[in-house]
Order: C-alpha cells, then structure tokens, then sequence
C-alpha cells in the first residue's frame, strides 16, 4: 500500500488566491483527518470525517476554509481566498475503524502564502 | 476533557546519551497510548503503542510502560544517535472514538549533537 498521499507537497500563492490541497488516504480507512501544523500553534485538528460524512469542523478557522469527501478514496481542504496567515504545512491523516487507532499520516502540503 | 502533557523542547543531548521525555495524561479510564514521531520535512509516523496498563510499547530502542497509577507514559531510550533527532507526539485515544476521541501532545522537539 502506498499509504495517504497528499498534493501539492509544496504550494507557494499569493494572498486572495484560491488553494486545494488533496488527499488519497490508505483504502479501507474510513476516518480521515485534516490538521495544520505551524510553529506557533503546533498540530491542530481541522475537521475529520467519518465513511465520507464531515463529523466535526469546529477547528476549521474561518468560513474561508471548506473540505470535502467526495468519496472514500478522495478529500480536498480549500482556502478561499487565501491570507498569510494560512501559511502551515497540512496534513491528512487516516485511521481504520476497529484497529488499534494508530493514525497515519501523509507527508504534508507545504503552503506559504505571500 | 481529555489532554495530554509533554515536557517542552527543545530537548538538547549528546550522542549516546540516555533520553527521557515525559508525558502524562488526563483522562478518565483507560485509554490507547501512542507515541508518534515526525522526522524534518515528514508526517508523523507510530513510533510505538501501549493499549492497557502495565503494557510496555517498544520500537527502535525506544520503550514507554503505561503507568495508570500516575497517568505517564514516558519515553525512554537507553543510547540516542544523532538520527533520532526529530519532534516527538504523545497522543491518547479512545478505541473506536475517531477524533473525538483523539489527543496530541504538543510534541517535543529532540536534538542529538555529535
């Protein structure tokens, strides 16, 4: 298995542009989480979803940021439009329902807004 | 609610030296513990698990014994190597919870010097 993949690894845009970051979690895992992580404010929890449906979104900061789950093998987290302050690295991450509750990660999207 | 405590960074020590990072958690019942590593530029990966009391997780020379009489989980490994430098997440989880149930750490910042 390939694992959770996500693109773009690196993104660089300019303020008020429009952002999608996408992922591809492990097949089979039915929760998928997305988190930014900055130096500031460490590893947040932006939303998660469960066999596709979104289950909370409360750390999603603003009405700019919006995700979705299409189906089970494919989420996007858009930002629009984008500010500074939204430059994080983002990661997806997914768990299997009735396993250990291990996490797994995906290397991240890079984002640096100017 | 649930939290976890670590021990801030950044832990600074030389190579071969013993490594102690502390973590103690709030919550109530018995949760999963997990300790969780993220190499520079990657996404956090299992480093290792305990899943009830006195369970003892180990992997890459690291160990954590899950400690229900004083809510730790420590991580400890004997002789670090410069490659171990990396930021380290101690996490609970509710088994089945999804995110909900999920807690990080806010991670600790490793640095082994040569």
């Amino acid at each position: 298995d390939a694992g959770v993949i996500q693109s773009p690894r690196h993104e660089v845009t300019e303020m008020g542009q429009e952002v999608t970051l996408r992922c591809k979690p492990i097949s089979g895992h039915n929760s998928l989480f997305w988190y930014r992580q900055t130096m500031m404010r460490g590893l947040e929890l932006l939303i998660y979803f469960n066999n596709n449906v979104p289950i909370d979104d409360s750390g999603m900061p603003e009405d700019r940021f919006s995700a979705k789950m299409p189906n089970a093998s494919f989420s996007t987290l858009k930002i629009q439009p984008s500010e500074p302050r939204d430059s994080a690295v983002y990661f997806c991450a997914c768990v299997a329902s009735g396993g250990s509750g291990e996490l797994f990660f995906g290397e991240g999207s890079r984002l640096t807004v100017l | 609610g649930d939290s976890v405590t670590q021990m801030e960074g950044p832990v600074t020590l030389s190579e071969e030296a013993f490594l102690t990072i502390n973590c103690t958690y709030t919550a109530t019942g018995y949760p999963s513990l997990f300790w969780y590593v993220q190499y520079p530029g990657e996404g956090l990966q299992l480093l290792l698990k305990a899943t009830k009391a006195d369970d003892k997780g180990s992997n890459k020379g690291f160990e954590a014994t899950y400690r229900k009489e004083t809510t730790s989980f420590h991580l400890e490994k004997g002789s670090v190597q410069v490659s171990d430098s990396a930021v380290y997440f101690c996490a609970l989880m509710w088994p089945g919870g999804g995110a909900d149930g999920l807690t990080f750490g806010k991670g600790t910042h490793l640095i082994i010097q040569p």
